[in-house]
């Protein structure tokens, strides 16, 4: 089954931390991966995806298909970073990239 | 110029009406999607437009009934709306082909009273 697992609901951290997030996946093919970011009332938008495997407001994650992970990573948490953070899986039917499994999401909060 | 725009924003209705969210998107896009997102902010692919014809229906109750008049419209109509429609909708847009990444919509936050 396809699925996308984010074992943590609420992270919460101080300001300047480590911040890790947490992102499981289930797939039987070659996986597309991506982390989207929800700002409090404001859209979804993409933060990074791993074939680009570039860092994002110093944000980087890197796809391990032994462990089957795609971990969010940031070496020290800014307070702007507190958002809802979603690990997607692409279902990649005919290459379009819309067609997304969501994990359910973790809340990250940065505490100043 | 907001590449996916959705209304209303805010929507809150009784039990048993009729309702529709639209979306428009001026990317260019081909594809468009509907995704639902519950109070525990999980979100779930709803539908998927490619070029006006419905691709993926993931086991959404019949009141839910898309229309595409368009590559840059997806509308969503609800017949007969339920206390447990209450959710925030977004929709999103992708090309097909190509490597472009998926763009949501705002949300519309439905309240069904």
């Amino acid at each position: 089954a396809q699925r996308v697992t984010q074992p943590e609901k609420l992270l919460s951290v101080f300001k300047g931390a480590p911040v890790e997030l947490k992102c499981n996946y289930s797939y039987s093919g070659s996986p597309e991966l991506f982390w989207y970011v929800q700002y409090s009332r404001q859209r979804l938008q993409l933060l990074l995806r791993h074939i680009s495997r570039e860092s994002i407001k110093g944000f980087t994650a890197d796809l391990n298909k032994g462990e089957t992970s795609f971990h969010l990573k940031k070496p020290f948490a800014q307070e702007e970073d507190s958002a809802m953070y979603y690990c997607a899986l692409s279902r990649n039917y005919g290459g379009s990239q819309g067609n997304l499994i969501f994990g359910k999401g973790t809340k990250l909060s940065v505490k100043p | 110029d907001t590449a996916v725009s959705q209304t209303p924003k805010y929507l809150v209705t009784q039990m048993g009406n009729d309702k529709s969210i639209k979306c428009e998107q001026n990317l260019g896009h081909d594809t468009m999607y509907w995704y639902k997102q519950d109070s525990k902010k999980f979100l779930k692919i709803m539908f998927s437009y490619n070029n006006k014809e419905l691709i993926i229906n993931e086991t959404v109750p019949n009141r839910f009934s898309p229309k595409s008049p368009d590559k840059a419209h997806l509308n969503l109509h609800i017949n007969s709306l339920e206390l447990g429609d209450s959710a925030v909708y977004f929709c999103a847009s992708s090309q097909w082909d190509g490597d472009t990444e998926a763009f949501f919509g705002q949300g519309t936050r439905l309240t069904v009273v």
